[in-house]
């Protein structure tokens, strides 16, 4: 199974800043089966990011996503107020999937 | 557009069968991967499986021996089964279409999730 670490845990800024989350993954990911997913309280989860850097249709250009191997990294170039929630990695190259803890995106 | 939307029990008592149903709407089922995850409240979400529109499935090793996932072409629904459930297995319950239909796609769209708590 591919453990997928994320970091922070907790990630502190304000609208208009610039945002980098990581994801670190206990495997190479040969062929970057790694996506993104933001998820609001009370809400399912949305696919952001695929391929770890491909935009899922109808994503805004301030989310992108970069990467290779085992480090990925979700960057959100201008922080708008929508955008504090919590993001999620996940792996999808094969059984089992599995998810990150989550980081949380919060307001300074 | 399509949507997916989870129905089944909300309160399901401790070593009885959790059952859920998925159906997709505004779509095909046909050629598509099918998945149930789930995510305890306040935590983290955890694939639980995948079934083929054809009806071959993979399950998670952790869940395997008391899952069950289905699927009805006709009605375009598939379906969770849990078996021998704990208070542990309490979670909104989600379901959700591969974005494409590769096995090896991740989820878009995902159902609203289904809180399924289990209490006697």
């Amino acid at each position: 199974e591919i453990v997928l670490t994320q970091s922070p845990g907790t990630l502190s800024l304000s609208p208009g800043e610039r945002a980098t989350l990581s994801c670190r993954t206990s495997q190479s990911l040969s062929s970057s089966y790694l996506a993104w997913y933001q998820q609001k309280p009370g809400q399912a989860p949305r696919l952001l990011i695929y391929g770890a850097s491909s935009r899922a249709t109808g994503i805004p250009d301030r989310f992108s996503g970069s990467g290779s191997g085992t480090d990925f990294t979700l960057t959100i170039s201008r922080l708008e107020p929508e955008d504090f929630a919590v993001y999620y990695c996940q792996y999808y190259g094969g059984s089992p999937y599995t998810f990150g803890r989550g980081t949380k995106l919060e307001i300074k | 557009q399509v949507q997916l939307q989870e129905s089944g029990p909300g309160l399901v008592k401790p070593s009885e069968t959790l059952s859920l149903t998925c159906t997709v709407s505004g779509g095909s089922i046909s050629g598509y991967y099918l998945n149930w995850i789930r995510q305890p409240p306040g935590k983290g979400l955890e694939w639980i499986g995948y079934i083929y529109y054809t009806g071959s499935t993979n399950y998670h090793p952790s869940l395997k021996s008391r899952v069950t996932i289905s699927v009805d072409t006709s009605k375009t629904q598939f379906s969770l089964k849990l078996s021998s459930v704990t208070a542990a297995d309490t979670a909104v319950y989600y379901c959700a279409r591969g974005y494409s239909s590769s096995w090896s796609a991740p989820f878009d769209p995902w159902g609203q999730g289904a809180l399924v708590t289990v209490s006697s």
